[in-house]
């Protein structure tokens, strides 16, 4: 079974742009997380995904955005670039997001903001 | 809100070596996991733990879900140096469909 998919995996992107990254889950798994993970501030849960409807979504600005595709495929997009934003953007899947099931962490997307 | 605080926040030891590292929260988990992350990837999953006072192994990895369900435990034995990398616990948030992560242990075997 294939595991979590992201692509890219390495982005230079300049400030004010917007970037677009995505997510393809393990085979069966519903539910779809992003994380940015800094070395200052740990991993920071961004939003979870759940048959195409956004559940949860944490403190970040409204730049950060996301959408679930019918086929769990996810993607994330982040407008308006700032040097703060270079991080590594994790994607995790899992069966239903619920408190029984296993998160399982894509190799991640490295952006870099110039 | 729930905070998951791991410790140590770093370790070096010896090749050889068992380590032992522990989370804990402030509120009831009822479910944990640990991971580990190398440099530039995303974590890997070591070992899931859904029971109070459930221990499971992994080859030299064991992870024990606490009693109190407010914390768990890592231990690593015979360490060598690619259990290098950043040991992460996490727990789901009851009710959000968010897990929480903490803060990580940094282990740095020396040969």
């Amino acid at each position: 079974k294939a595991g979590v998919t992201q692509t890219p995996r390495y982005l230079i992107k300049t400030r004010g742009q917007q970037v677009t990254l995505s997510c393809s889950p393990i085979s069966g798994h519903r539910s779809v997380s992003w994380y940015q993970q800094t070395p200052g501030q740990g991993l920071q849960f961004l939003f979870e995904y759940f048959s195409e409807t956004q559940r949860n979504k944490g403190n970040f600005p409204g730049r950060f955005s996301g959408r679930q595709f019918s086929n769990s495929r996810s993607e994330m997009n982040v407008s308006t670039l700032e040097l703060g934003d270079s991080a590594l953007y994790l994607c995790a899947s899992s069966l239903e997001g619920t408190g029984a099931d296993t998160q399982y962490f894509g190799p991640g997307t490295r952006l870099t903001v110039l | 809100g729930q905070q998951l605080n791991q410790s140590p926040q770093s370790m070096f030891i010896q090749e050889g070596e068992d380590v032992s590292m522990n989370c804990t929260s402030s509120s009831i988990f009822n479910t944990w996991l640990w991971y580990k992350q190398d440099p530039g990837e995303g974590p890997v999953l070591l070992i899931a733990l859904y029971k109070a006072g459930e221990l499971t192994s992994n080859g030299r990895l064991t992870a024990q879900f606490g009693i109190t369900r407010k914390d768990s435990f890592l231990n690593i034995s015979a360490s060598i140096p690619s259990d290098v990398g950043i040991y992460f616990c996490a727990g789901p948030d009851s009710g959000t469909y968010k897990y929480i992560f903490g803060t990580g242990t940094r282990l740095k075997v020396l040969a």
